[in-house]
């Protein structure tokens, strides 16, 4: 089946820093990654589609010059919390999808922790 | 109006028993697809099984099949034979045929949890 990795799997920061999150498609290349957040007991919560080689669509409410996304190949996209706040701590988990395909794979997730 | 709903919060079976999980949704779309994920504790989103809304046949995957009854809208996963390591959240997610992209829209979940 297809692969997806996600890096680091867990981070804790200080309040202020920005931390970077990569989203790897490991055996196919990801026309598009999407990436979501996921509060403790919630359904996941689409933050931004990306399409290669585009700007990344964020959803409504999404701060963009907060979570700034990048997908520069097939293969890649990061997701970078911009002066990150406590309230930015959340699992943040990616996923892709193949062109012509309809399912998503998805990475292992990142929890991160603002401190 | 939700799109997916999941009516139940948390379910708990007997191990090896069968287990149906309910996923109703609500489109105006003619084409679209149903998809089931397992999300276990370690919170990985594994992909289950999907289902077009044009094929005839229900999809079956191993233990998984999804019990597709469109005139009704649902799509509920029906899981055979249980086991402790079913344990998880179970999320059922559709895409419509307006989204480029295949965007999923999500349900809320439902925790099963396997009991010995």
């Amino acid at each position: 089946g297809a692969v997806v990795s996600q890096h680091p799997s867990r981070v804790i920061c200080k309040s202020g820093t920005s931390v970077k999150i990569e989203c790897r498609s490991l055996d196919f290349q990801a026309t598009t990654m999407f990436w979501y957040r996921q509060f403790p007991k919630q359904s996941l919560m689409l933050m931004a589609t990306s399409n290669e080689g585009s700007k990344a669509t964020y959803e409504q409410g999404v701060e963009k010059d907060k979570f700034l996304i990048n997908h520069a190949s097939l293969t890649l996209s990061t997701l970078t919390v911009t002066s990150a706040h406590p309230e930015d701590s959340s699992f943040y988990i990616c996923s892709a999808r193949e062109q012509g395909a309809y399912e998503q794979y998805f990475g292992p997730g990142t929890r991160l922790t603002v401190t | 109006a939700q799109k997916i709903t999941q009516t139940q919060p948390g379910m708990f079976v007997q191990e090896k028993e069968a287990v149906t999980l309910d996923c109703t949704y609500d489109t105006s779309d003619q084409s679209y697809g149903l998809f089931w994920y397992k999300q276990p504790s370690s919170g990985e989103m594994i992909f289950l099984i999907y289902q077009g809304s044009y094929d005839e046949q229900n999809a079956t995957e191993g233990r998984y099949s999804l019990n597709f009854q469109k005139a009704r809208k649902s799509a509920n996963l029906v899981i055979s034979a249980s086991q402790l390591g079913d344990s998880a959240m179970y999320f059922c997610a559709m895409r419509e045929s307006m989204d480029s992209n295949y965007q999923l829209i999500w349900g809320a979940g439902t925790k099963l949890i396997i009991k010995p």
